[in-house]
């Protein structure tokens, strides 16, 4: 089945510096999500990526989708404290239900 | 945050009693699903739901079972609890979107402890 693996697990990190996810997927993927989980809560929506190559940002976060459509990154510029959390990506292939990685957890030092 | 719930939020058990783990929604989304979350294996999907008694079974489903017979509620059920089974419990809601389904969103988890 598909399987889409995730690294690093762990990534500590200075406060202001940056921050970076990668998600490998076994096989082409149709579309690839990202949630961000805060430390005891639910994981939320961040972005939806369905094009391949395709680049998308929100503020200090950037979203990449790779030309083959099997991997996905996510980073972070000068991070701060609110950052902390553990980040999914999820990725769509030929199942109608998303593979969730085993997410990247952030921890921010002041 | 969309209209979903979780029930007991909290939920401490015995070894080898049932346990039903309820989930709700007011939006009215076709999809259904319950994962669980443990240290350093992420989200894990047991079990979803396309459907009014439509379910499917995910890649942990063993020990688990599900019923769905409205749209708005998926329970999920332990028939005999395990420490294994001590876990986060989440519910998750998407739409269907083409051939593909869309953005998840999720409760706010339960946690159950089986001593």
């Amino acid at each position: 089945g598909q399987q889409v693996m995730q690294i690093p697990q762990y990534q500590h990190v200075q406060e202001g510096e940056d921050f970076t996810t990668y998600c490998n997927s076994s096989t082409t993927l149709s579309n690839i999500q990202w949630y961000k989980q805060r430390p005891g809560g639910h994981p939320v929506f961040l972005i939806q990526l369905v094009k391949s190559g395709e680049v998308k940002k929100q503020k200090r976060l950037t979203f990449q989708f790779g030309e083959a459509k099997k991997n996905s990154s996510l980073h972070i510029t000068a991070t701060q404290t609110t950052d902390v959390g553990t980040y999914f990506c999820a990725g769509q292939g030929g199942s109608y239900i998303p593979t969730f990685g085993r997410g990247t957890s952030l921890i921010v030092h002041p | 945050d969309a209209g979903i719930t979780q029930s007991p939020r909290h939920k401490v058990t015995e070894t080898g009693t049932p346990v039903t783990l309820r989930c709700h929604q007011t939006e009215n989304h076709r999809y259904m699903y319950w994962y669980r979350q443990d240290p350093g294996h992420g989200l894990r999907l047991i079990h979803y739901s396309y459907g009014v008694k439509d379910t499917d079974k995910g890649e942990v489903s063993d020990g688990y079972s599900v019923s769905r017979s409205k749209t708005e509620d998926f329970l999920l059920t332990l028939e005999s609890a395990t420490s294994s089974q001590t876990s986060v419990y989440f519910c998750a809601i998407s739409e269907s979107k083409g051939a593909r389904t869309d953005t998840q969103y999720f409760g706010p988890g339960t946690r159950l402890t089986v001593l």
